[in-house]
């Protein structure tokens, strides 16, 4: 597809589980980034990957929760023990460079029970 | 302090008003702004991108950026009951950190 792909849209989970969220950049976007939406909220910076650099992991909010990029493309954001408070939508954006437009996926509703 | 101040909001306009949203920011690095709609339940959509002060005009959307007062505006002309969504304001500096920054983003309902 033309845009940046994120599954599952929807998931629910038990307290406690480890998830994954997944996220598919627009092809050629060598920047991508990891943001946090909660009910109601701004966006809050989690990771951001830029090429072969290392990632800025200034936001991730606790050692639960990590991310990579494999290959360049494709990212997976897993949080384990997850707690009731990380329920949000979980949003990917890419863009081509760092100074360039983000484009945003359509988000993961993360629900922990 | 906030990197980035946006009033929540809400705010309520009648269809065909001229809408102003505004952000102030502290990080004199910022040098890239943008603007994003996202309708509810559904992720942000890129509206403006500009990286230099003044005006820049899409249709019925006007950016505007004033460096030197910290301040960045979206004027949404002849509003419709489409343009109802939450409007976030992104920005992002040249240098060191380069994440986008985000407003809290202002809710903007047009009633017809």
């Amino acid at each position: 597809g033309a845009g940046v792909s994120q599954s599952p849209s929807n998931k629910v989970t038990e307290k406690g589980k480890d998830v994954e969220l997944r996220c598919d950049p627009i092809s050629g976007h060598t920047a991508l980034y990891w943001y946090r939406q909660s009910l109601g909220q701004g966006l809050e910076f989690l990771i951001y990957f830029q090429g072969n650099s290392a990632p800025d992991k200034s936001g991730l909010p606790s050692d639960r929760f990590s991310a990579e990029r494999t290959g360049g493309s494709v990212s997976t954001l897993t949080i384990q023990r997850t707690q009731q408070e990380d329920s949000a939508v979980y949003l990917c954006a890419s863009s081509f460079g760092w100074n360039t437009e983000a484009f945003f996926g359509q988000g993961t509703r993360l629900t922990v029970v | 302090q906030k990197e980035v101040e946006q009033d929540p909001g809400p705010l309520s306009v009648p269809e065909g008003a001229i809408v102003s949203l505004n952000c102030t920011y502290s990080n004199s690095a910022f040098q890239y702004f943008m603007w994003y709609r996202q309708y509810s339940r559904k992720g942000p959509e890129l509206l403006m991108y500009t990286y230099s002060s003044g005006n820049k005009e899409d249709g019925r959307f006007t950016a505007q950026v004033d460096k030197s007062s910290k301040y960045i505006s979206l004027f949404i002309r002849d509003s419709q009951p489409s343009d109802s969504a939450t409007y976030l304001c992104a920005m992002r500096d040249i240098q060191g950190a380069q994440k986008l920054v985000f407003g809290q983003g202002t809710r903007l309902t047009i009633n017809p």
